[in-house]
């Protein structure tokens, strides 16, 4: 039963290029989320996507955008790339809305020169 | 809004003595609560979780985590600490009808000497 698996593992961009993460949910799980986690803190929420919309989003620029596919699994893309955009992204699933755990990749890491 | 604190960057412990973890939060309504470890180089694992009922979670890897709702306070213990309990530990919160967002604290650095 794979877990969730994300893509690529490491990405070097420059500022103002753009770039797209990847996220296949664990099996049977329905929805995603993304979180940035800085070196040295905690994870930050990004957005949360269900049903192929985005239904919560937390305290990130418009920059920051992202997709679900029919098959759960989602992108996050973000566009003008900055230095502080440096970063872990994680993706996690879980099913539903209710109170289940969510399930985290090993994230990909993203370094802006 | 829902806020986590843990206030110790790092706990360091001998193995087989007990370990305690420590967690605050705050959130508007009902608490979601949970532990998550982190590897070098990994994702986070989920370790246990508190939603309503008993107050002494039990989760993963002999980690339990006791619920108090006075003091706003999620602890993570362990009775007997193993040197491959070394990790980073984070606590997050969620509020009950907010949506899946977690919030979560800085993580504590926990060291395991033999």
């Amino acid at each position: 039963d794979a877990g969730v698996t994300q893509s690529p593992t490491h990405l070097i961009k420059t500022r103002g290029q753009q770039v797209t993460l990847r996220c296949s949910p664990k099996s049977g799980h329905d929805t995603v989320s993304w979180y940035q986690q800085a070196l040295g803190q905690g994870p930050q929420f990004i957005f949360q996507y269900y049903e192929e919309e985005e239904r919560q989003r937390g305290n990130f620029p418009d920059r920051f955008s992202g997709h679900q596919f029919p098959n759960y699994s989602s992108e996050l893309n973000v566009n003008a790339l900055l230095l502080g955009d440096s970063a872990l992204y994680l993706c996690a699933s879980s099913l539903g809305q209710g109170g289940q755990p969510q399930h985290f990749g090993d994230g990909t890491r993203l370094s802006i020169l | 809004a829902q806020s986590v604190a843990q206030p110790e960057d790092q706990v360091n412990v001998a193995e087989g003595n007990p370990l305690t973890v420590k967690c605050t939060y705050s959130v508007s309504g009902n608490p979601y609560l949970f532990w998550y470890v982190q590897y070098p180089n990994r994702g986070l694992q989920f370790l246990l979780k508190y939603i309503t009922g008993d107050n002494l979670v039990k989760g993963s890897y002999g980690f339990e985590a006791e619920f108090n709702k006075s003091q706003t306070s999620f602890h993570l213990k362990k009775p007997s600490a193993l040197v491959s309990d070394s990790a980073l530990y984070f606590c997050a919160v969620r509020e009950g009808n907010a949506g899946n967002m977690l919030t979560f604290g800085g993580g504590t650095r926990l060291m395991v000497k033999p």
